[in-house]
């Protein structure tokens, strides 16, 4: 079973550009979660979606964040513009969601934005 | 509001010693418990989960934790370390897989 995908791995860009990461998440999973990882500190959740809806976005500071999951599979989420502080790893990660919340979620390799 | 707290930042342990690596969580109900893996350049892997029944939860690779609710702690044991488990290890609590709160984690070192 293919696991998670995300790209870019790496991202380079200056203050105030914009940047996009694409994930695609497991084949049929419903739930897609997209994290911010600062260095030293432990992921922080963004946004959730239950197919191609919103479950959770209350950590996605949506004057500069945006994300989108078009047809309930691949999830795209921007920065526009990129701030200094916006310098992490994001994580994309998809579960099951048929379950009762039990299955586990799994993680893709991550994109490291490095905003100068 | 539910909260993680991992007091040790970095372990240094040698090769085939034990290993225990500290959580405590606060949350206002029963919580959902987990301990992440992430090596490297890599996404976080799950070793393993606890959400109702046996306290004590058996994990891939050898781990295992055991949950205390009077102490609220969910400390995650290996009984001996191997070169490989060399890498950043995350406990995070939840509710029903959402909404989960990661500590900031503990890298471990191993020593030959």
């Amino acid at each position: 079973e293919a696991g998670v995908a995300q790209s870019p791995r790496y991202k380079i860009i200056e203050k105030r550009q914009s940047v996009a990461f694409w994930c695609n998440p497991i084949s049929g999973h419903a739930t897609l979660y997209w994290y911010q990882q600062i260095l030293g500190q432990g992921p922080k959740l963004l946004i959730q979606f239950q197919n191609n809806g919103v479950v959770d976005d209350s950590q996605l500071p949506k004057d500069r964040f945006s994300a989108e999951r078009l047809k309930g599979v691949d999830s795209t989420l921007k920065i526009q513009p990129a701030k200094l502080e916006d310098s992490a790893v994001y994580l994309c990660a998809s579960r099951d969601g048929q379950r009762g919340g039990t299955d586990t979620q799994y993680f893709g390799p991550g994109t490291r934005l490095t905003v100068l | 509001a539910q909260s993680v707290t991992q007091p040790d930042i970095h372990i240094t342990v040698s090769e085939g010693a034990s290993l225990e690596l500290r959580c405590n969580y606060s949350y206002g109900a029963t919580p959902y418990l987990f301990w992440y893996v992430q090596s490297p350049g890599q996404g976080l892997q799950l070793l393993l989960k606890y959400f109702s029944g046996d306290t004590l939860v058996q994990g891939i690779k050898g781990f295992e934790a055991e949950f205390k609710r009077s102490q609220s702690s969910f400390n995650l044991r290996k009984p001996s370390v191997h070169w490989s488990d060399a890498a950043e290890y995350f406990c995070a609590v939840g509710a029903n897989n959402n909404d989960m709160r990661f500590g900031a984690g503990t890298r471990l070192t191993v020593k030959p």
